[in-house]
């Protein structure tokens, strides 16, 4: 069964400091990976996409993957308390997502 | 540009009732797309629009659920008769293009069955 793999934390990081969310996939066919933070009671908001193998940087935010490793993170610097959310990482080979469970991060002020 | 609507934003029904969930999508974006989360689980895919045809409805639980996307614009999801274990949030997205290519969300209506 294809499956994405995400601690569900909570990950607490101090204020200012870089948050480092981790996903593992399990279908070596992914090609598109995602990164998404959700609100509680609100809908997944997207943050990060990337195709390739290395970095991709905006902003505060960069993803990285690594294919041979079936590995994708999203880095956060200069945490903010209005990062405080959940996480969620999936992956597709084609249209269809397959999402972890997410990771709950708290940015502590 | 609005973003991805749905509505009922909640709804509570009895086993056995019928329940239609519906979606507008961004406006322009012809692949449209229908996902579930139940309590403590992923967000799984339920089925994939192209404009107004389906194509692939793979992960519908079962044919209680029947979802359509007349004219190629809104989609309704409708669940008839629901059971308990079709409690969860719903969630619809959708994305300009198909492919690998990022998918937008909506808030998702909670449906509870009691």
């Amino acid at each position: 069964q294809k499956e994405v793999e995400q601690n569900s934390g909570p990950l607490s990081v101090p204020e200012g400091a870089i948050a480092s969310l981790n996903c593992t996939y399990s279908d070596r066919g992914s090609q598109s990976f995602f990164w998404y933070r959700q609100y509680s009671g609100k809908s997944p908001e997207l943050i990060m996409f990337i195709y390739s193998n290395g970095d991709k940087e905006d902003g505060r935010f960069t993803a990285q993957l690594n294919k041979a490793s079936q590995y994708v993170s999203l880095l956060i610097r200069d945490s903010q308390p209005s990062d405080s959310a959940t996480y969620l990482c999936a992956s597709a080979a084609t249209y269809k997502y397959i999402f972890g469970t997410g990771t709950r991060l708290k940015v502590l002020a | 540009e609005a973003g991805v609507t749905q509505f009922p934003s909640h709804s509570v029904i009895e086993k056995g009732q019928t329940v239609t969930l519906r979606c507008d999508p961004i406006s322009g974006h012809d692949n449209l797309y229908w996902y579930r989360r139940v309590m403590g689980k992923e967000i799984k895919f339920l089925l994939h629009f192209v404009k107004e045809s389906k194509q692939d409805e793979s992960g519908m639980p079962n044919n209680r659920f029947l979802a359509e996307r007349t004219g190629g614009t809104y989609s309704t999801l409708k669940v008839q008769p629901a059971e308990l274990e079709d409690s969860g949030v719903y969630f619809c997205a959708s994305s300009q293009e198909g492919g690998g290519q990022p998918q937008h969300f909506g808030d998702g209506t909670r449906l509870s069955i009691l």
